[in-house]
């Protein structure tokens, strides 16, 4: 069983360009949950997704961010417009119920230079 | 504003060295505590923990959540080289979904 997928796992992008994160969740999870984190620093919760569904994004900020999680196909965090201040790890979890345990992705590094 | 910090942030020792890793929480609404090893890649989940008191084991690694005290510890024994990595505490403060609030982890370094 394939463990959580994300890709790339390093992101080099200007400042103005968008980057696009994909996350491939363990087969059989439904949900999808974001964290960013910035280096020395703890995970910070983005988004918890189910599939077609946004349910919590208490931790995204309001501008420039968003995230998806098809029906079909990998979630997906979109930043627009990138900033230095975005260079970050970001690290997509899934698990199989909300109350559950997350298993966690190798994460992408973005680097806005 | 939820917080959980982890002491000490640092921590070297010598192979064989028992340590004993601090997580202190100060939350709206508790549901869990969960403890993740994190090295250079994704966070591994190790343990969750509901209940106060209960210890959990794998292996060298055992845990105990206090929640009078609102913390718990991570006691690895015997440690190995293998045993250095980041050390992540969070805590589940969703009240319908599951919500981790982290704390800024425990870097340990175990030298031969």
């Amino acid at each position: 069983n394939a463990g959580v997928m994300q890709n790339p796992r390093h992101l080099v992008r200007r400042r103005g360009q968008e980057a696009r994160l994909r996350c491939s969740p363990m087969k059989g999870h439904s949900h999808v949950y974001w964290y960013r984190q910035l280096p020395e620093e703890g995970l910070k919760f983005m988004v918890y997704l189910q599939k077609e569904n946004i349910i919590d994004e208490s931790g995204m900020p309001k501008e420039r961010f968003s995230a998806e999680f098809p029906k079909e196909g990998p979630s997906i965090l979109r930043i627009q417009q990138v900033v230095r201040g975005d260079s970050a790890a970001y690290f997509c979890a899934s698990s199989p119920r909300g109350f559950h345990e997350q298993y966690f992705g190798p994460g992408t590094r973005l680097t806005v230079t | 504003e939820d917080k959980v910090v982890q002491s000490p942030l640092s921590l070297v020792v010598h192979e064989g060295d028992t340590v004993t890793l601090n997580c202190s929480y100060e939350v709206t609404n508790f549901r869990s505590l969960l403890w993740y090893k994190q090295e250079k890649k994704a966070p591994t989940f190790l343990f969750m923990l509901t209940s106060s008191g209960i210890e959990k084991k794998s292996g060298r690694l055992s845990s105990i959540l206090d929640k009078k005290e609102l913390s718990s510890i991570l006691n690895i024994t015997a440690t190995q080289t293998g045993d250095s990595a980041i050390y992540l505490c969070a805590v589940d403060v969703g009240q319908g979904a599951q919500k981790l609030v982290f704390g800024q982890g425990t870097r340990l370094t175990i030298n031969p």
